[in-house]
């Protein structure tokens, strides 16, 4: 079985504040990690893959095997990255392309 | 500029009534998910499809949900009888999966169904 934990349901910073959301999964084979966003009034939409190792919109996620962990992390939050974000695992095998999402986390970045 | 399309946006009814929710996949993409959103449990998988044949709904409660894709264009997700702890935004998000050696494909989200069960 696939699972997906995000601890944090909340979590508030200051404008030029460090943030890191939390992500840990859980599943016995190779996954492929994702983190989507839902800003206010807009769809659930793909911000960064793993197996691109590419930033976006200055956030950055490693992929940790070791610690089962995928957090994201920005250096200086801005407050236009006050969002939903999803942390999400697909699977492979006959499971392939089966997409788990964690519980989500609400950012919030005040002035 | 392809979307996911979903209707109804907003649908209040009565516990014990059937409702169903729609969904139109963008065309060419083969995989197509259902989701249940609440603040508790976050994105709870439901039903996900490919190439219109069920491939999970083992997040479903079978007694009462059902999911179907009668056509490539269309995807649909039914509850009956409905009740209060279903209310919920159900999400349909479509992709281009190819299994063994491709990479999960981007998804692409509806805009959501908020259903309210009174």
């Amino acid at each position: 079985a696939q699972r997906v934990t995000q601890p944090e349901k909340l979590l508030s910073v200051f404008k030029g504040a460090p943030v890191e959301l939390k992500c840990n999964y859980s599943y016995s084979g190779s996954p492929e990690l994702f983190w989507y966003v839902q800003y206010s009034r807009q769809r659930l939409q793909l911000l960064l893959r793993h197996i691109s190792r590419e930033s976006i919109k200055g956030f950055t996620a490693d992929l940790n095997k070791g610690e089962t962990s995928f957090h994201l992390k920005k250096p200086f939050a801005q407050e236009e990255d006050s969002a939903m974000y999803y942390c999400a695992l697909s699977a492979g095998g006959t499971s392939y392309g089966k997409l788990t999402f964690g519980q989500g986390t609400i950012l919030t970045v005040h002035p | 500029d392809a979307r996911v399309t979903q209707t109804p946006r907003h649908k209040v009814t009565e516990m014990g009534q059937e409702v169903t929710m729609r969904c139109q996949p963008i065309l060419g993409h083969n995989t197509v998910f259902w989701y249940r959103q609440t603040m508790m449990q976050g994105l709870e998988l439901l039903a996900y499809f490919r190439n219109r044949a069920p491939l999970d709904d083992s997040g479903m409660p079978k007694d009462r949900f059902s999911a179907e894709m009668p056509d490539a264009t269309l995807a649909t997700l039914k509850i009956q009888p409905s009740e209060p702890r279903d209310s919920a935004v159900y999400f349909c998000a479509s992709g281009f999966m190819n299994p063994p050696r491709g990479n999960t494909g981007e998804l692409f989200f509806g805009e959501g169904s908020r259903l309210t069960v009174l």
